[in-house]
């Protein structure tokens, strides 16, 4: 069975102050990793997908690498628009139909 | 463009009464699915499509059905409601070969 672990659970960052988010997984044979960006009452907004370990991809202020066993999310200076829930999931190579299998999120506040 | 569109935004359901919820995309996406989030849960599968006419059972379907009558649009019923059923559920779509998963705003649903 496909398990996502996202940590920290929560995380308060002061405006700049680098930080990164953890998602560990376990899967049989990754097809994807997928980010997603999620605020208080909207639905997932698609950030990155990766495909194998040592793959790297930015968007602004964000990063998401990958390894065999887990992705982090590194936000660089990040600002107050920042603050979101961030998700990730993986897609099994022998899952059909594309399912996805979400991690229960990582909470970033950050202050000014 | 649209992208997925969801109605009704809110709902509330007394015990034992059925409702459909409605998905609708406008990117000719093939792959259709409905979610379910519950705090500290993260996003459960309920259902999913991968073409019109077809349906399939995800991660949580025991109380749904999903029909699929045409190519843009998804639906989600609920028979007889039980509080359990108390959710916000999640519409996406996705393309053939590309994985990534649009959402829709979500439909936040009270089971009384």
């Amino acid at each position: 069975e496909d398990q996502v672990t996202q940590s920290p659970e929560a995380l308060r960052l002061q405006e700049g102050e680098s930080s990164s988010l953890n998602c560990s997984y376990t899967v049989s044979g990754l097809r994807g990793l997928f980010w997603y960006r999620q605020d208080p009452g909207k639905g997932p907004e698609f950030l990155f997908t990766l495909y194998s370990a040592g793959e790297e991809k930015e968007k602004e202020r964000l990063k998401a690498t990958l390894t065999k066993k887990e992705s982090f999310l590194h936000i660089t200076a990040p600002k107050p628009e920042d603050s979101a829930t961030y998700l990730c999931a993986v897609q099994s190579l022998t899952g059909g139909g594309n399912k996805l299998t979400f991690g229960t999120g990582t909470q970033l506040k950050v202050e000014l | 463009n649209a992208g997925v569109t969801q109605t009704p935004k809110f709902r509330v359901l007394k015990t034992g009464q059925s409702m459909t919820l409605l998905c609708a995309q406008d990117m000719n996406h093939e792959y259709m699915y409905w979610y379910r989030q519950d705090p500290g849960m993260g996003l459960r599968l309920i259902h999913y499509s991968v073409g019109e006419g077809t349906t399939a059972k995800g991660e949580v379907p025991d109380g749904y059905n999903v029909s699929r009558l045409k190519k843009q649009n998804f639906l989600l019923g609920l028979e007889s409601a039980a509080p359990s059923q108390t959710s916000v559920y999640f519409c996406a779509s996705s393309w053939i070969p590309r994985n990534e998963q649009f959402f829709g705003p979500g439909t936040r649903l009270t089971v009384l």
